[in-house]
């Protein structure tokens, strides 16, 4: 089982900042086969990356992957107020397809 | 538009069964994977277990695969189903149903159902 490591747990930011998330995997992800996605409370998950860099369905352009193998990054290049959420990756180069712990973008 | 809409949850007695069902709308339900995913309260994501489109190819997360957790799906009916047995207080979460974007199992998932609390407790 690939286990993904996130890092922040938390990342207090003001609106306008710039949000860098890290998730590191325990084994190569192949493919890029790496999605994140955002959560917001009572909310169900909604995809905002896959392919490791490639941008869901109606996502602005202010979200941002990158990365490969072992060490990928969502960047926000602005936030705005309804970004401060949590933010999940998740691999599916292989099953189980496991989720990271998660990181909260909280307003500073 | 894509829907998903999950049903079946509640309370159960650990040891029992339950079966979720989730209806898809909007969509072409038969030509992708589809998905169960659920989260245990103030947690985070736990893939549960995926189905191919035809329902040739199916997988579990280790933890319910010895329990007779069972995916399945009828393209007739537009509806993915999750029959969870031998119920374990650390069974309790929301569980989502959600859509791949192929029609494999290794996708990533572009849909997701608002969810369906099951809470094991006697």
């Amino acid at each position: 089982e690939i286990v993904l490591t996130q890092s922040p747990g938390t990342l207090s930011l003001s609106p306008g900042e710039r949000a860098t998330l890290s998730c590191r995997a325990s084994q190569s992800v192949s493919s890029s086969y790496l999605a994140w996605y955002q959560q917001k409370p009572g909310q169900a998950p909604r995809l905002i990356i896959h392919g490791a860099s490639s941008r869901a369905t109606g996502i602005p352009d202010r979200f941002s992957g990158s990365g490969s193998v072992t060490d990928f990054t969502l960047t926000i290049s602005g936030l705005e107020p309804e970004d401060f959420a949590v933010y999940f990756c998740q691999q599916y180069n292989t099953s189980p397809g496991t989720f990271g712990q998660g990181t909260k973008v909280e307003i500073k | 538009q894509e829907q998903l809409v999950e049903s079946g949850g509640g309370v159960v007695q650990p040891g029992r069964s339950l079966r979720l069902s989730c209806a898809a709308s909007g969509f072409t339900f038969r030509s992708y994977g589809m998905d169960w995913v659920r989260q245990a309260p103030g947690k985070g994501l736990e893939w549960v277990a995926v189905i191919s489109y035809d329902g040739s190819e199916k997988y579990y997360v280790d933890s319910v695969r010895g329990r007779a957790f069972t995916i399945s799906r009828d393209n007739s009916k537009n509806t993915l189903y999750l029959q969870m047995s031998s119920l374990r207080p650390e069974d309790t979460a929301t569980y989502y149903c959600a859509k791949g974007r192929g029609g494999g199992t290794y996708n990533a998932l572009d849909y997701w159902g608002q969810g369906t609390l099951v809470t094991v407790s006697s």
